[in-house]
């Protein structure tokens, strides 16, 4: 049973479409992060967050913004999506034990 | 179904043994593979990647892996380890063309090193 949810599993939507990506978990864990990953490529970080109120952007520049406003819950939102965010988005958390990640977000902006 | 399996959990190692963390996936086209890395309090760090070419490719820190194509494998190797190689290690297989969207990754496995 996944402790980490992402939702939606596959969007499809149009071009200067406003779209919030979600991301929850249930494990209470303080750092969480997104990354994008294009079909058989490696992952690249855009956002993390150490906490409530922490976000920062990641080694790969991304138009998206975040949000951390509760521990569980951290939402990835593109303001005016483009044919080049299509990409899968990966949110993932971790603790002082372990790493989980989300089963991903496949976003195709046409 | 496409899958990744990491043989082992929990390696246990002394400084300056040598390291082989396997790793097997089950999927019939051509696939990209990465080894990623994350040391404790941190986000993945890309290890090595394979394309294509030499089955053999050499990573950051003293790591290799050697795809082996008629066994489905992608182990990662480093001859002599360090302390601060203790992290969590995840294999990932990607197939080039969209295979329904879902991320093949490991579970990963952990590695301590014991000074």
């Amino acid at each position: 049973e996944a402790d980490i949810y992402q939702t939606p599993r596959y969007l499809v939507i149009g071009t200067g479409k406003k779209i919030t990506l979600e991301c929850s978990q249930t494990m209470g864990h303080d750092k969480m992060y997104w990354y994008q990953q294009d079909p058989g490529m490696e992952l690249h970080l855009i956002h993390y967050s150490y906490g409530v109120n922490s976000t920062e952007k990641g080694d790969l520049s991304s138009e998206s913004t975040v949000s951390r406003i509760r521990t569980e819950h951290f939402p990835l939102t593109l303001e005016s999506a483009r044919p080049s965010h299509t990409s899968q988005y990966l949110c993932a958390s971790s603790d002082s034990y372990g790493y989980t990640f989300g089963s991903g977000t496949r976003l195709t902006v046409v | 179904a496409q899958s990744v399996s990491q043989h082992n959990h929990h390696v246990i190692l002394s400084e300056a043994a040598s390291l082989e963390l396997g790793c097997n996936y089950s999927y019939g086209g051509t696939v990209n593979l990465f080894w990623y890395v994350q040391y404790p309090g941190q986000h993945l760090q890309l290890l090595l990647k394979y394309f294509s070419g030499d089955p053999l490719v050499k990573g950051i820190k003293g790591f290799e892996a050697e795809f082996i194509k008629s066994k489905f494998s992608f182990n990662l190797r480093k001859p002599s380890v360090q302390w601060s190689d203790t992290a969590e290690y995840f294999c990932d297989v990607n197939a080039p063309y969209n295979q329904g969207g879902k991320l093949i990754f490991g579970q990963g496995t952990e590695l301590s090193v014991k000074p």
